[in-house]
C-alpha cells in the first residue's frame, strides 16, 4: 500500500467550476498536510498546508482534514485555466519524513 | 532572493560515470531533501537532511549518496549511474518537513 494515495485524474472541469482532489495517507500519526501545485516543466510550489481536523480557506482554495478517516482534500472554486496544473498531496509521516502522492492534474477548460 | 538552486540543469551521461549534482540554499534552513520524479510515480524522497552531518535513507536510496559538510549545500552523488536513474531530480529545504518546502527548478537526468 502506498503511503500517500491521490485520485489518479486526470481531471478536466469547466471554467467556474469547483475541482475537487482527494488523498488517503497511511500513517494514522501523521500531523501535517500539505497541497502543492506543479505547472508543467516546474518545480512543485506550495499553496496550502492544514495541520488540524476541518476546514481551511485561503481564497479560491479550501482544504479539508480528516484524522480519523485519513484522507485529505483540496478543493478549487471557480476554476480558472491558470489552475490547470499537477497537485501533489503531501504528508508529512514522522518527524523527518514527507511523503508526497503521485499527483492528480487537472485541466479547466475554458 | 531566497531561493534554492541546482546544477546541472540538464545532463546527459554514459553508464558508470560518477557525477553530483549539487544544491545549495540561502534561507538557513536545516532540513534539505532529495526527491526524484517519474511520470505516474509522483515524488519520491532519496535522502534528506536535518543539519550539518545528520543525512538518513528515504524510499529509494539505492545507487545515491549524500553529504552535509555545510549548511548551506546538499549534493548529490551518483557514483555509478545506470538507465533506471534517468530521472528528474528535485532539491527542496525547508525549517523541518513539518513547514513548507522550498525547491529548487530541478534536474533532468538522462543515463544511456
Amino acid at each position: 500500500q502506498k503511503e500517500v494515495e491521490q485520485n489518479s485524474g486526470p481531471l478536466s472541469v469547466p471554467e467556474g467550476a469547483i475541482a475537487s482532489l482527494n488523498c488517503t495517507y497511511s500513517d494514522r500519526g501523521s500531523q501535517s498536510f500539505f497541497w502543492y501545485r506543479q505547472y508543467s516543466g516546474k518545480s512543485p510550489e506550495l499553496i496550502m498546508f492544514i495541520y488540524s481536523n476541518g476546514d481551511k480557506e485561503d481564497g479560491r482554495f479550501t482544504a479539508q482534514l480528516n484524522k480519523a478517516s485519513q484522507y485529505v482534500s483540496l478543493l478549487i472554486r471557480d476554476s480558472q485555466p491558470s489552475d490547470s496544473a499537477t497537485y501533489l498531496c503531501a504528508v508529512n509521516m514522522d518527524d523527518y519524513k514527507l511523503s508526497f502522492g503521485a499527483g492528480t492534474t487537472v485541466t479547466v477548460r475554458a | 532572493e531566497a531561493q534554492v538552486t541546482q546544477n546541472p540543469r540538464y545532463l546527459i551521461t554514459v553508464t558508470g560515470k560518477k557525477l553530483t549534482v549539487t544544491c545549495s540554499q540561502n534561507m538557513n534552513h536545516e532540513y534539505m531533501s532529495w526527491y526524484r520524479q517519474d511520470p505516474g510515480l509522483g515524488l519520491r524522497q532519496i535522502y534528506y537532511s536535518m543539519n550539518v552531518e545528520v543525512t538518513d535513507k528515504g524510499d529509494v536510496p539505492e545507487g545515491y549518496k549524500v553529504s552535509r559538510k555545510e549548511k548551506r549545500n546538499f549534493p548529490l552523488i551518483l557514483e555509478s549511474p545506470s538507465p533506471n536513474q534517468t530521472s528528474l531530480y528535485f532539491c527542496a529545504s525547508g525549517t523541518t518537513p513539518s513547514y513548507e518546502q522550498y525547491f529548487g527548478p530541478g534536474t533532468r537526468l538522462t543515463v544511456t
